[in-house]
């Protein structure tokens, strides 16, 4: 079974640019969220999707979005960069389908956003 | 609101010692908790899961965690670790309604020869 697929693995974007990050989920899952992953602030979340549709935000900016596709694959969307955006962009997967009990996340190895 | 504290930043033994990494939690809801495992240049990896039932689980790699709930605890145990268990270790505790996981700071287990 083929993991959770994160491209690119690693960027380099200039301040005031945008960037697209892309998650492939686990055959299967639904569910799929996103984490921002840095050494001050630790694992924050950021958004979750199932079938199509935002069912939770966590506390970022608007520049911050998201959309996922009807084969479950997501994408995030970060609009004009700050050098704070620099980050570890984790996608993870779960097989939870209706609101219920947690299955656990299954992860990306990441994609690492350098802003300059 | 729910946080999650992991006591010990970082966590320094020997190989074949036994460890012990600590975590405490507050929910005010359903307690589902996590202990997950980060290698060098990747994402996280579930090492075992609480949801209900008995309170001793067992993960993979030989990692085993005890639920307590009147100490809010759900501490991380190994008996006897090995070189390769030099990683990173985030206790987790999932919100269902929230729909997202809130990550303690992380622990460095550096296991020494």
């Amino acid at each position: 079974k083929a993991g959770v697929t994160q491209t690119p693995r690693y960027l380099i974007k200039t301040r005031g640019q945008q960037v697209t990050l892309s998650c492939s989920p686990i055959s299967g899952h639904r569910s799929v969220s996103w984490y921002q992953q840095t050494p001050g602030q630790g694992l924050q979340f950021l958004f979750e999707y199932f079938s199509e549709t935002q069912r939770n935000k966590g506390n970022f900016p608007g520049r911050f979005s998201g959309r996922q596709f009807s084969n479950s694959r997501s994408e995030m969307n970060v609009s004009t960069l700050e050098l704070g955006d620099s980050a570890l962009y984790l996608c993870a997967s779960s097989s939870q389908g209706a609101p219920g009990r947690p299955y656990g996340y299954t992860f990306g190895s990441g994609t690492r956003l350098t802003v300059v | 609101a729910q946080s999650v504290t992991q006591l010990d930043s970082q966590v320094p033994v020997f190989e074949e010692a036994p460890v012990e990494l600590r975590c405490n939690y507050s929910s005010s809801v359903s307690v589902y908790l996590f202990w997950y495992v980060q290698y060098p240049n990747q994402g996280l990896q579930l090492l075992l899961k609480y949801l209900s039932g008995s309170t001793l689980v067992k993960g993979i790699n030989g990692f085993e965690a005890e639920f307590n709930k009147s100490q809010t605890s759900f501490h991380l145990r190994k008996p006897s670790v090995h070189i390769s268990d030099t990683a990173e270790y985030f206790c987790a505790v999932h919100n269902t309604n929230a729909g997202k996981s809130t990550f303690g700071d992380g622990t460095t287990l550096t296991v020494k020869p």
